[in-house]
Order: structure tokens, then sequence, then C-alpha cells
């Protein structure tokens, strides 16, 4: 099945832009969902179909999606966005459609 | 307003089953792509199975033959059938409704609920 690949995790200081990478391959052709996890809480989707956000979710968090690589960027970064992240894509061709990257840990410095 | 219950969780021994249930409301179950997605104590997120709007069911390879994915339109409940349990199915069950756009090859989850622990130990 399709393997999503994150990095452990990311450091990043406060007002600092942070950026967490998904790869997989020819990852470009797929779309790709990004959701962030808080300690002791469900997943909250942050962003769908490569770029859209959900409502309530501030203009600080963008991705793209191009070639091997998939990437969220969050910008001036807030304490409180120190959390898990995690990729999904969907496959619907195959017997097992939902992948998941391993997830990053974002630590706010 | 949308809402995921889920229930059911608890300390069951290996090779026992358990049945989690999620009670949905502000949406229809039956049209819609439900999901459960599990979490083991300090990992990832792991997909565990999905139930289409249809009747098309699929399962992780690491479920697949011991657990059943269901719903009860009546109720408007989504159910997992957990049967063989072992220790590595240790996790926090979530489900989570699937959003696929009309002329989507995409799915991504929009709500989730707020998860059921199950521990299987002796």
């Amino acid at each position: 099945s399709y393997v999503l690949t994150q990095p452990p995790s990311v450091s990043v200081a406060p007002g600092k832009p942070a950026s967490v990478t998904c790869g997989g391959v020819n990852i470009g052709n797929k779309s790709v969902h990004w959701y962030q996890q808080k300690p002791g809480q469900a997943p909250v989707l942050v962003i769908y179909s490569d770029t859209d956000r959900p409502s309530g979710i501030p203009e600080r968090f963008s991705a793209s999606n191009s070639g091997n690589t998939a990437t969220l960027t969050i910008n001036r970064v807030e304490a409180g966005d120190e959390a898990a992240y995690f990729c999904q894509v969907w496959d619907g061709s195959s017997d097992h459609p939902v992948v998941f990257g391993g997830g990053t840990r974002l630590t706010v410095l | 307003e949308v809402q995921l219950v889920e229930s059911g969780g608890g300390l069951i021994q290996p090779g026992g089953s358990l049945r989690l249930s999620c009670a949905a409301s502000g949406f229809t179950v039956s049209s819609n792509y439900m999901n459960w997605v599990r979490q083991a104590p300090g990992k990832g997120l792991e997909w565990v199975s999905v139930i289409y709007s249809g009747t098309g069911t699929y399962y992780a390879d690491s479920v697949k033959g011991r657990f059943t994915i269901s719903r009860d339109n009546s109720k408007n409940t989504l159910y997992l059938q957990m049967n063989s349990l072992r220790a590595e199915d240790t996790a926090v069950y979530y489900c989570a409704r699937g959003i696929v756009p009309p002329g989507s090859s995409s799915l991504w989850f929009d709500y989730w609920g707020q998860g059921a622990l199950v521990t299987v130990s002796s």
C-alpha cells in the first residue's frame, strides 16, 4: 500500500514560520489533507484538498503539494500551534484506501 | 451541529470481543463514508475501516477477518465489532466522518469523535 513519510519532529521559535513535510511517490498526483492533534484531543482538520482551509482555521496555515513532497506551512508560529501534525491521502482504488503519515511533532521553542 | 460520540470501550482480555458504538447527530450516517481510526498510546493515527454510503466496507490488513464495521440507520449509529482482540489492538478508537465531494477522487475527515479507549490486557 501507499506510504507517507513525515519527519518525527520539527522545532521552531515563536513568530517564525514552520514547515512540515509529507513524502510519497508522486504525491503531487494525489490530494493531501492535514490534521492537527493536541495531546489528549481528537485530530482536527486544518487543510484539505492540498491547499484549502476549513472555516475557523487561521490563514497562518497553508500548504502545497508537488512532485514527491507535500508541505504544510504555519506562518508566525504561536505557542498554541504546538501539536502533532498528520498528512493523509485517499487511494480509492486500493483495498486500503486511507493512508496517514506517521506524524510530526511541532515544538515551539 | 455535527457530533460524534463513541462508547463501548474498556478493558478486555486477549481473545475477547468488544463492540464500539458511535452515535451521530446533525447528519445522516447512511449518506456518508464513515470510518474508524485508531491511535495506540504514544503512536500515530492508523486507519481501521470504512463503510461507504452504499454497502462497501474495507479494512486495514491488521484487523481484516477480526473486525466488522456496520451501521444502524434507524439509530444513526456506526459500530465496530472487534473479535479475537490482541494486545496490539490497544488504542483510542475514533469514529470520523469522511467527505468525498462529487466528482472527487479523494476523501478527508471533517468531524471526529472524542475517542474510546480499548485496552487489551490480561
